[in-house]
């Protein structure tokens, strides 16, 4: 089956530094692949939606200075979090689509800590 | 703007109880709709796909019903075993659209 990859898994870091968090389809390509954020006992919310070789579009009230997203390639796409703050500690998990209306796979999911 | 609500927030069975799950959408022009497993601290796992022109889908213990025009999904677990234990989340995708709208998900734990 599809199988979808990130890295880092967990990450802790200091307030006020930039993590940058891999997703990478492992055995398709995605045309298209999506981030979303997950707060404790909530659920996922969409942050943007990327395509490979252009920019990526984002949700109403996230910060596309603050989330940088690149999908450089149809395998890959990365989200950094610039200046990172305690609030941005969340659980952040990718999605790839392999085409246009077709099923979305999804990451295992990276666990944000910031100090 | 398309919101999904899902009931229970938590339920608690017994094992080899049957249980059915809820999901509503308030904007019936969906393109599908899709019930997931999340363990805790893990990713999603996608359990059942239904498309807008299906009423049904069944894969093993599980049975996902959608009836478009009311808004409304049910997810049936038969037999429900501890393994069974985690958040169930529904989400929809707009016709024409790419974006899943997920629901808040229902916890369960199946006791032993």
């Amino acid at each position: 089956g599809a199988v979808v990859s990130q890295h880092p898994s967990r990450v802790i870091c200091k307030s006020g530094t930039s993590v940058k968090i891999e997703c990478r389809s492992l055995d398709f390509q995605a045309t298209t692949m999506f981030w979303y954020r997950q707060f404790p006992k909530q659920s996922l919310m969409l942050m943007a939606t990327s395509n490979e070789g252009s920019k990526a579009t984002y949700e109403q009230g996230v910060e596309k200075d603050k989330f940088l997203i690149n999908h450089a390639s149809l395998t890959l796409s990365t989200l950094t979090v610039t200046s990172a703050h305690p609030e941005d500690s969340s659980f952040y998990i990718c999605s790839a689509q392999p085409g246009q209306g077709e099923t979305q796979y999804f990451g295992p999911g990276t666990r944000l800590l910031v100090l | 703007k398309q919101e999904v609500t899902q009931i229970p927030a938590a339920l608690s069975v017994p094992e080899g109880e049957n249980l059915v799950l809820n999901c509503s959408f308030t904007d019936s022009a969906i393109y599908n709709l899709q019930w997931f497993r999340q363990d805790p601290g893990k990713g999603l796992t996608s359990l059942l796909l239904i498309q807008s022109s299906q009423r049904e889908q069944t894969s093993g213990r599980l049975n996902a019903s959608l009836d478009k025009s009311s808004g409304r999904s049910t997810l049936y677990i038969a037999a429900s075993q501890p393994g069974d234990s985690a958040t169930y989340l529904c989400a929809v995708i707009r016709e024409y659209g790419n974006k899943l709208v997920f629901g808040a998900g229902t916890i369960l734990r199946v006791k032993s």
